[in-house]
């Protein structure tokens, strides 16, 4: 399996704190990508990475930031947590963003805003 | 609006039974891809198709990408309980981002 790890896996949170999601990976990939996932939605980009401090926004940014200072390590943080950020965040890495390349995603993380 | 429309949003067969699930779009990509969700995990990764009319298949998988580019099917011959999953097919146009539909969701009864 491909070395990418997610966490926490699941986090309960109030409305109004920060919240940050790691995501970590092995494989020395360049890109990584924070999708969320909503019944009805689908997998939807909220920010990917290029390589070390290059980021760009997705479709669904507001909201959220990103960082990323190391190759291995991108994280995903919720600046003021609403609840219409309760959601399934998935990282995922791939070699080339090419066409003939395909995601490895995380197992997830299962966020709740109360 | 939705780039990726999938089709049928639900299927439950019984096992043995073949099916076919689809992905449409108005638009043209140069890349589409299936993946495979199972609860409480990530999508994995079927089968990448790049060329018009491109057909691919994984043991009893067929998957076929339209000849314009802009759809795609997944047929399933002898569907097995194992089958059971969420069926995602993502595409690009750019290579940068790809762009998911919201599923198919299979049911395969013993």
């Amino acid at each position: 399996d491909a070395g990418i790890t997610q966490s926490p896996r699941h986090k309960v949170t109030e409305t109004g704190t920060p919240v940050t999601l790691r995501c970590h990976q092995t494989e020395n990939h360049r890109y990584m990508y924070w999708y969320r996932q909503d019944p009805g939605h689908g997998l939807r980009l909220i920010h990917y990475s290029y390589g070390v401090k290059d980021t760009d926004k997705g479709e669904v940014s507001d909201g959220y930031s990103v960082s990323r200072s190391k190759t291995e390590d991108f994280l995903l943080t919720l600046e003021s947590a609403t609840s219409s950020q309760t959601s399934v965040y998935f990282c995922a890495i791939s070699e080339s963003p090419g066409r003939s390349y395909g995601y490895t995603f995380g197992s997830g993380t299962r966020l709740t805003v109360v | 609006t939705q780039l990726l429309e999938q089709s049928p949003q639900f299927l439950s067969i019984q096992e043995g039974e073949n099916l076919t699930v689809y992905c449409n779009s108005s638009s043209v990509f140069s890349s589409l891809q299936w993946y495979r969700q199972e609860p409480g995990e990530g999508p994995v990764l079927l089968v990448t198709v790049v060329t018009g009319g491109e057909v691919k298949k994984l043991k009893r998988l067929t998957f076929q990408f339209g000849d314009a580019r802009k759809d795609s099917s997944l047929h399933i011959t002898a569907a097995q309980p194992g089958d059971t999953g969420l069926y995602l097919c993502a595409a690009t146009n750019t290579g940068n981002q790809f762009y998911f539909g919201t599923g198919t969701s299979l049911t395969v009864i013993p």
